[in-house]
């Protein structure tokens, strides 16, 4: 079975740019979250989606949006870059067991660089 | 709120010797944990997860965890350190978001050396 893939693999962009990420999840799996992780820091969490709605935020601006598609497939987007953007973004497919347990698996990642 | 601290930034042992990670969590109700390791320029790999039933928890590639409610503590631990092993290890605490959701909350981040 083919775990979390994310695309791109690396990018680079430039300060006021857009950019947007893309994520697909476990086949079966509903529900996509997404988190930054900053070079020397754990990662963080920015959004989490489930049937294509949105479910829980982190403390991060406007900026930074997301969705996810019938497929349960996500997209990230961060419009406005700011260098402080540059980090390598983290999807995880979310899993639920029979008592109600989510687990959380990770994708590779998305390594984004702001100049 | 929920939080996790580990306790050391950094630890480096020698192959074939002993490893123990720890990790404090501060959680108002029974948490469920879990550890993360990461491998440089990778993402991040699920080792072992505790959610209140054995106390005792065993995970992949050797590692084992201990919830002790007692000491509000869930250090990693593996009998025999692997060149392999060497990583950087998360200890996570999952916090309820609302509407139904979960987020992961991480700690800091152990980098784990070994030495040959």
């Amino acid at each position: 079975d083919a775990g979390v893939t994310q695309s791109p693999t690396h990018l680079i962009k430039t300060r006021g740019q857009q950019v947007t990420l893309r994520c697909s999840p476990i086949s079966g799996h509903k529900s996509v979250s997404w988190y930054q992780q900053v070079l020397g820091q754990g990662p963080q969490f920015i959004f989490q989606y489930y049937e294509k709605e949105e479910r829980g935020r982190g403390n991060f601006p406007d900026r930074f949006s997301a969705r996810q598609f019938p497929n349960y497939s996500s997209e990230l987007n961060v419009n406005a870059l700011l260098l402080g953007d540059s980090a390598l973004y983290l999807c995880a497919s979310n899993s639920r067991d029979r008592e109600g347990q989510e687990t959380q698996y990770f994708g590779p990642g998305t390594r984004l660089l702001v100049l | 709120a929920q939080s996790v601290t580990q306790l050391d930034s950094h630890v480096s042992v020698s192959e074939g010797t002993p490893v123990l990670l720890r990790c404090n969590y501060s959680s108002s109700y029974s948490p469920s944990l879990f550890w993360y390791v990461q491998h440089p320029n990778k993402g991040l790999q699920l080792l072992l997860k505790y959610t209140s039933a054995a106390t005792l928890v065993k995970g992949i590639n050797g590692f084992e965890a201990e919830f002790k409610k007692s000491e509000t503590s869930f250090h990693l631990t593996k009998p025999s350190a692997h060149m392999s092993d060497a990583a950087e290890y998360f200890c996570v605490v999952r916090t309820y978001s609302g509407a139904g959701s979960y987020q992961l909350t991480f700690g800091k981040g152990t980098k784990l050396s070994v030495i040959p």
